[in-house]
């Protein structure tokens, strides 16, 4: 069965730092798909990337930039720079392409970013 | 191009009471997804419909809740004889197609639901 780890609850960090964002999976399916959510204060799911199983080339835009790695079926992403406006609380999620109906979401990892 | 569009935003019930919840799809989105989100957890997928039919709902309580999609107009997710620990934020998705062909799922503001 399809399932997403986020083993960070919460980061605290201070304006300008660099973090990550830990997310590793599980699948059984060859072709899925992974996603990255921003839920700020507002409440609102703010989408910020997609990536197929068969793209492993990491993606930068920004301050943003994402580490794929199926060999530790992983998914990470990472906020250069981070700015106060970066706290949220941000989602990674999969879905198979068996099923693309459910899309598992991770148990989100609440950012702080502190001036 | 509206986004997917979800009212009320805020919805305050007492115990006991019905809440209805809607979903009004992007222009040309034929499927719709309804997950739950309980505080401080992520969103759980709870039923998946396309207009008239619902495909899969095996996120979905047993009891008291109920979702459709009719022919015209928005999806409603019934949630009958409301209690506590029914309090959460529930998000639609709508996707252009669904099932097997990859299509993917835009999400609307979410309904804030508060049971007292």
């Amino acid at each position: 069965a399809q399932k997403v780890t986020q083993a960070q609850t919460e980061i605290s960090v201070v304006e300008k730092e660099d973090v990550t964002l830990d997310c590793v999976y599980e699948t059984r399916d060859t072709t899925y798909y992974l996603f990255w959510y921003k839920q700020p204060p507002s409440g609102e799911l703010v989408f910020l990337i997609r990536r197929n199983s068969f793209d492993e080339q990491n993606e930068i835009s920004g301050r943003y930039s994402w580490n794929f790695q199926k060999s530790t079926s992983s998914f990470n992403f990472t906020i250069t720079a981070s700015q106060v406006v970066d706290s949220a609380v941000y989602f990674c999620a999969l879905s198979e392409a068996r099923n693309n109906n459910d899309m598992r979401f991770g148990a989100g990892t609440r950012l702080t970013v502190k001036p | 191009n509206a986004g997917v569009m979800q009212n009320p935003r805020h919805l305050v019930r007492r115990r006991g009471q019905e809440a209805r919840l809607r979903c009004s799809p992007m222009k040309g989105h034929s499927h719709v997804y309804w997950y739950r989100q309980l505080p401080e957890e992520g969103l759980k997928f709870m039923v998946y419909l396309q207009k008239e039919n619902i495909i899969d709902e095996s996120g979905m309580p047993k009891e008291r809740f109920s979702a459709e999609f009719p022919k015209e107009g928005p999806s409603i997710l019934r949630i009958q004889q409301v209690v506590r620990g029914d309090s959460a934020a529930y998000f639609c998705a709508s996707s252009l197609a669904g099932g097997l062909t990859y299509n993917e799922q835009f999400f609307g503001p979410g309904t804030r639901l508060t049971v007292l």
